[in-house]
């Protein structure tokens, strides 16, 4: 039972252009939620995280909202670097659960 | 501020052998966690501690896998004995937990890779 769940295992962009990256919960519970991007042979570096008092939180080129109702979650990066390609993760709840990472490949 | 430090980073091994990761989290962070990640796919909890309780093991597979937190500080994670599906990466996480609830990002170590031959 996926209690995260990243329906697109991967996606392009051109530079400059903007990101979306979506994320689906199922568990109700979960009432904190962040992002983190993975480069290879490295471990996971937290970008932002937004708790469930709250539907928009800004870091610079980084926006993720929420949609509570909906159990929804997505990061938006806007202008996207190529230094922005990696895998995405955006765990959620007590302990953490990870779905199955999205790629974002930022193209030149 | 030193991270959360793994090691070995590397490790192969023939089956049936035994394998230890040792994790030592960020000072003062009272959750632990590790994690499995296979290659293409998420990381998968293994076990949460806080401080040095096992508040969460249930996907710790307990027949060959053990866990132990002493001192609520370093942490280490053993295989006996490892078969050919446990090659993946081993990644250890600490954060800080107050009242049972997280204050801030889970910091990652960079993983312990390990080959089962």
């Amino acid at each position: 039972d996926q209690q995260v769940k990243q329906n697109s295992p991967s996606l392009s962009v051109q530079e400059g252009r903007i990101s979306i990256l979506n994320c689906d919960y199922t568990n109700s519970m979960f009432d904190y939620f962040l992002w983190y991007k993975k480069y290879p042979a490295e471990g996971p570096t937290f970008l932002i995280s937004i708790s469930s008092i709250k539907d928009k939180n800004e870091d610079g080129r980084f926006t993720v909202f929420l949609n509570k109702s909906a159990k929804h979650l997505s990061l938006h990066i806007v202008p996207s670097q190529p230094g922005d390609s990696a895998v995405y993760f955006c765990p959620g709840g007590q302990n953490f659960v990870f779905g199955p990472g999205t790629r974002l490949s930022v193209l030149p | 501020e030193a991270g959360v430090v793994q090691s070995p980073r590397y490790k192969i091994i023939e089956k049936k052998q035994p394998v230890a990761f040792w994790c030592n989290p960020i000072s003062g962070h009272n959750t632990l966690y590790w994690y499995l990640q296979n290659l293409g796919q998420g990381p998968e909890l293994l076990i949460r501690y806080e401080n040095e309780e096992a508040v969460d093991d249930s996907q710790l597979p307990k027949d060959r896998f053990s866990a132990e937190r002493l001192k609520g500080v370093d942490s280490t994670l053993k295989i006996q004995p490892a078969e050919l599906g446990d090659s993946a990466v081993y990644l250890c996480a600490s954060s800080l937990t107050t009242a049972g609830q997280y204050t801030g990002e889970l910091f990652f170590g960079e993983g312990s890779r390990l080959t089962v031959l």
